[in-house]
């Protein structure tokens, strides 16, 4: 079964820092792969996806993300944060043939104003 | 429009108690979707709904845990003699499209469970 992988626990970055938050999955087959953010206080939403094409996938608020297949790798990333990003980032992957979604651990941002 | 609603959002029960979790999902929603949530953790999947069928339990953990969804819209997750490891928050997600886990998720708030 697949698994993911987000190494970055809690990040803390001041206002217009750059981001890069690590995703890494385990799995051989061909995989659907998502990052879902949670405001504080918020429910879990979609912040984008991949299913297949262009490797990099651009979500809402500025976010972006690129799959890189050769590392099992789905990095999200943001050139400038802002304060309203502060929340928890949670990488998902699904098995093209399975119906359970498998998240990672969760990484914590903090921007600080 | 209404999203994802799960009640009720908390719940203490004394460990050996019978608890019952409701999810309200999206009206015309086909997939219906379980998670666990442990402190500090992402979401594990505990089931799956494709209308009323569950047409996938691989991540219940014990049969403590059973869900049902009758009617092909409300669901119900049941834990039955709880015990302190069940403690966590229990997610219920809804999607537009059945047979697969691949497209958008709606998530409800979750209901916190303590079992003391």
């Amino acid at each position: 079964a697949q698994s993911v992988s987000q190494h970055n626990h809690h990040v803390i970055l001041s206002e217009a820092a750059s981001l890069e938050l690590g995703c890494n999955y385990s799995y051989g087959g061909t995989v659907n792969l998502f990052w879902y953010v949670q405001y504080p206080g918020q429910h879990l939403q979609l912040l984008l996806k991949y299913f297949s094409g262009d490797p990099l996938v651009k979500g809402i608020k500025g976010f972006e993300a690129e799959f890189i297949k050769s590392k099992f790798s789905f990095n999200l990333r943001k050139p400038s944060v802002q304060w309203s990003d502060t929340a928890e980032y949670f990488c998902a992957v699904v098995d093209y043939n399975n119906n359970d979604m498998r998240f990672g651990a969760g990484t914590r941002l903090t921007v600080k104003p | 429009g209404a999203g994802v609603s799960q009640s009720p959002r908390y719940k203490v029960a004394k460990r050996g108690q019978d608890v019952a979790l409701r999810c309200d999902p999206i009206s015309g929603h086909v997939s219906l979707f379980w998670y666990q949530q442990a402190l500090g953790q992402g979401p594990e999947f505990l089931t799956y709904f494709q209308n009323e069928a569950q047409l996938d339990k691989s991540g219940l953990p014990s049969d403590r845990f059973f869900a049902e969804r009758p009617e092909g819209s409300v669901s119900t997750l049941k834990i039955q003699r709880t015990q302190q490891e069940d403690s966590a928050v229990y997610l219920c997600a809804s999607s537009l499209v059945g047979g697969t886990a691949s497209y958008e998720q709606y998530f409800g708030p979750g209901t916190r469970l303590t079992v003391t």
